[in-house]
C-alpha cells in the first residue's frame, strides 16, 4: 500500500500568505496520478489539483501543485478567507489502487 | 451537468446491510468510473471501492469480504451494499465519477451503526 503522508498536519495562517501543504508517499508515485482536494465542513471534497499540477476546472490560479516522485506539494499563493479547510492528497495506482492522506487542516491564525 | 445524488437509511443496525444509491443526473452511468468513498466522524477519506459498466469492479482490500457495488442502468444510478455493519462503518458515505481522481462528487450521507 502507499501511505500518503502530510504534513504539517495544522497550518495556521492569516488571510493574503503564503501556504505551502506538503504530501509525501511511501513509495513513487505517478505524477499523472496524484490529486488535491479542498474538504469544508458539511460539504463534498472539491477536487483542486490532478496530475500533480493541472488545476480543475474553475479553481483559481492561486491554487498550484508541484512535484514528482515521493515528492509533492500544494501551494496557495495568497490565502483567501474562503481558503480554510481541509486539504487532501491522493494517488492512484498502488495497491489498493486508491489511498489519501490523512489530511492538513489549514486555519486562520 | 451532470449531478450526483446519493441516498439511504441514515441509521444501520449492527449486523445488518447498510445499503446506499447514487443516482446520476444530465448524463450516463454507463460512462466513466463511479467510486465511494467514505470519511468516520473526525477522521479522513477512505476509499471503499469503484466500478465501471464494462464490469470492472475493484474493492479496497481492508472491505473486499463485506462491500458489494453495483451499476443500474436501467435507473441511471449505481449502488454500495456493506454487510454484517459494525459502529466502525459509521462514517459520511460519498459517491463521486472517476477513479484516477474524482471531479465530481454525491453531497454524501451519514450513515450510523447503532441499535
Amino acid at each position: 500500500e502507499i501511505v500518503l503522508t502530510q504534513s504539517p498536519g495544522t497550518l495556521s495562517l492569516s488571510p493574503g500568505e503564503r501556504a505551502t501543504l506538503s504530501c509525501r508517499a511511501s513509495q513513487s508515485v505517478t505524477t499523472t496520478y496524484l490529486a488535491w482536494y479542498q474538504h469544508k465542513p458539511g460539504q463534498a471534497p472539491r477536487l483542486l489539483i490532478y496530475g500533480a499540477s493541472s488545476r480543475a476546472t474553475g479553481v483559481p490560479d492561486r491554487f498550484s501543485g508541484s512535484g514528482s516522485g515521493t515528492d509533492f506539494t500544494l501551494t496557495i499563493s495568497r490565502l483567501e478567507p474562503e481558503d480554510f479547510a481541509v486539504y487532501y492528497c491522493q494517488q492512484y495506482g498502488g495497491s489498493p489502487p486508491i489511498t489519501f492522506g490523512q489530511g492538513t487542516r489549514l486555519e486562520i491564525k | 451537468q451532470v449531478q450526483l445524488q446519493d441516498s439511504g437509511p441514515g441509521l444501520v443496525k449492527p449486523s445488518e446491510t447498510l445499503s446506499l444509491s447514487c443516482s446520476v443526473s444530465g448524463g450516463s452511468v454507463t460512462s466513466y468510473y463511479w467510486t465511494w468513498i467514505r470519511q468516520p466522524p473526525g477522521k479522513g477519506l477512505e476509499w471503499i471501492g469503484y466500478i465501471h459498466n464494462s464490469g470492472t469492479i475493484n474493492y479496497n482490500p481492508s472491505l473486499k469480504t463485506r462491500v458489494t457495488i453495483s451499476i443500474d442502468t436501467s435507473k441511471n444510478h449505481f449502488s454500495l451494499q456493506l454487510s454484517s455493519a459494525t459502529a466502525a462503518d459509521t462514517a459520511v458515505y460519498y459517491c463521486a465519477r472517476g477513479v484516477k481522481w474524482f471531479d465530481l462528487w454525491g453531497q454524501g450521507t451519514l450513515v450510523t451503526v447503532s441499535s
